[in-house]
């Protein structure tokens, strides 16, 4: 299995501009998120997908669009690029639930925007 | 805000002692979970306590669980230089049908051979 990839690993944008970013896992995993990092913040929650056709938002949803119409793609879109969204981002997929919570999450490498 | 905070936010150790992590959360769990990190690579996921246990183990791993004060620690011991990296803490509660996971902002552990 590839497990959870990622592209593009890196990107510049021009204020204003959109893009998409994908993300894959081809472990059958239900849920699927994507968050990002930025220094001294940790990880945080941007969407999240508990199955194909339903996603939910996290903390910091705003300026970001996503869709789950396949188990296997997550891809997490930017409507129009601001600099506030310069960061890396991570998508994370997890096996179905099981009693108890979410399991655990296995991360792609990152995608790392830069938004001049 | 972020659900937890980890404490201290850098540790410096020499390889074999004890490194301790602590993580604070403020709402109700079903489980904690642990991460690491190596520098500019995704997340690896360390060790899963829930939220009816108090301490588990795994390798050199020792992570216990107080819902009473709402905090984990993670213990690592006979640090290695290998294990410098950051580690998380997250924690899974009830959101949509049970499955957001909120993460700490991270310890980062430096250990010197």
């Amino acid at each position: 299995n590839a497990g959870v990839t990622q592209t593009p690993k890196f990107q510049v944008l021009k204020t204003g501009q959109s893009m998409t970013l994908q993300c894959a896992q081809d472990m059958n995993h239900e849920y699927m998120s994507w968050y990002r990092q930025d220094p001294g913040m940790g990880l945080r929650l941007i969407h999240y997908s508990v199955g194909a056709g339903i996603t939910d938002q996290g903390e910091v949803p705003n300026g970001y669009n996503v869709s789950r119409s396949t188990t296997e793609d997550f891809p997490l879109r930017l409507l129009s690029a601001a600099p506030s969204q310069t960061s890396v981002y991570f998508c994370a997929s997890s096996p179905p639930l099981r009693a108890g919570g979410r399991e655990t999450q296995y991360f792609g490498p990152g995608t790392r925007l830069l938004v001049l | 805000s972020q659900q937890g905070e980890e404490d201290p936010q850098a540790l410096s150790i020499q390889e074999g002692e004890n490194a301790t992590m602590n993580c604070s959360y403020k709402t109700s769990i079903n489980n904690l979970q642990w991460y690491r990190q190596n520098s500019g690579r995704g997340l690896v996921h360390l060790i899963l306590i829930r939220s009816n246990e108090r301490e588990k183990h795994s390798g050199r791993l020792r992570v216990t669980l107080d819902t009473s004060k709402k905090s984990s620690s993670l213990l690592i011991t006979a640090s290695r230089a290998a294990d410098t990296a950051s580690y998380f803490c997250a924690t899974a509660s009830t959101g949509l049908g049970g499955f957001k996971t909120i993460f700490g902002a991270g310890t980062r552990l430096f250990v010197k051979a």
